[in-house]
């Protein structure tokens, strides 16, 4: 079963630190792009990072840009998130995602995990 | 940025009923078009992509349709399992950009 597993969320201060982990399973861990989403409350999802496979091509959301770092490990089957200088609009969940479609076209996301609620208050 | 616009932002219906949701976006996406199903507690799941293909395991009362600007997702007979929130998603160009959201309610 493809399967994406979160962990790392949590309470923090304006200002402060989180590294969210994603661990993959199922499928080809290495070929794929991964990509953090989030929610905020009563909002729909924001794209926030990607990292391409072989981990040499990064994106960010303007939101995010200078604060969060995407890394990944593709002998572990995981991808990274490391968050600084958190604001209060940061609060969501964070849900990490595979890029998927057809070949060439892997414009969507598919799985997406549970997520990892994040509050910065 | 696309900016994706969904109409009704909720909708009421009862089990059986047919309920079509409209997506549009803020210049033309072709038919790079995703729609989300999202509960509480669960992974968000991928219903429909390019606009009006079905993902893998999805029933079949699921569809979708559109191009360029316009689109729907339709969900017929509804299914007590089908009450959630469905967000649409462009795949034309970056950044990805999703819809506010329908909330699909029991009546």
């Amino acid at each position: 079963e493809v399967q994406l597993v979160e962990s790392g969320g949590g309470l923090v201060k304006p200002g402060g630190f989180l590294r969210l982990s994603c661990a993959a399973s199922g499928f080809t861990f290495s070929d794929y792009t991964m990509n953090w989403i989030r929610q905020a409350p009563g909002k729909g999802p924001e794209w926030v990072a990607s990292i391409s496979s072989g981990g040499h091509y990064f994106y960010y959301a303007e939101a995010v840009e200078g604060r969060f770092s995407i890394t990944r490990d593709d002998t572990r089957k995981s991808v990274s998130l490391v968050m600084n200088s958190l604001r209060v609009e940061d609060t969501g969940v964070y849900h990490c995602a595979r890029d998927w479609g057809d070949v060439g076209a892997r414009n969507y996301f598919d799985p997406w995990g549970r997520g990892t609620q994040v509050i910065v208050s | 940025d696309i900016e994706m616009t969904q109409s009704p932002s909720s909708v009421s219906a009862s089990v059986g009923d047919r309920v079509t949701i409209t997506c549009r976006a803020s210049q033309g996406v072709s038919r790079w078009i995703a729609w989300y199903q999202m509960k509480p507690g669960k992974a968000p799941r991928l219903l429909i992509y390019g606009a009006s293909n079905l993902q893998r395991g999805v029933p079949s009362r699921f569809s979708g349709s559109g191009s360029g600007t316009d689109f729907t997702l339709t969900i017929n007979s509804l299914q007590p399992e089908d009450f959630a929130t469905y967000y649409c998603q462009q795949g034309n160009s970056f950044p990805r950009t999703f819809g506010q959201g329908t909330k699909l309610e029991i009546k």
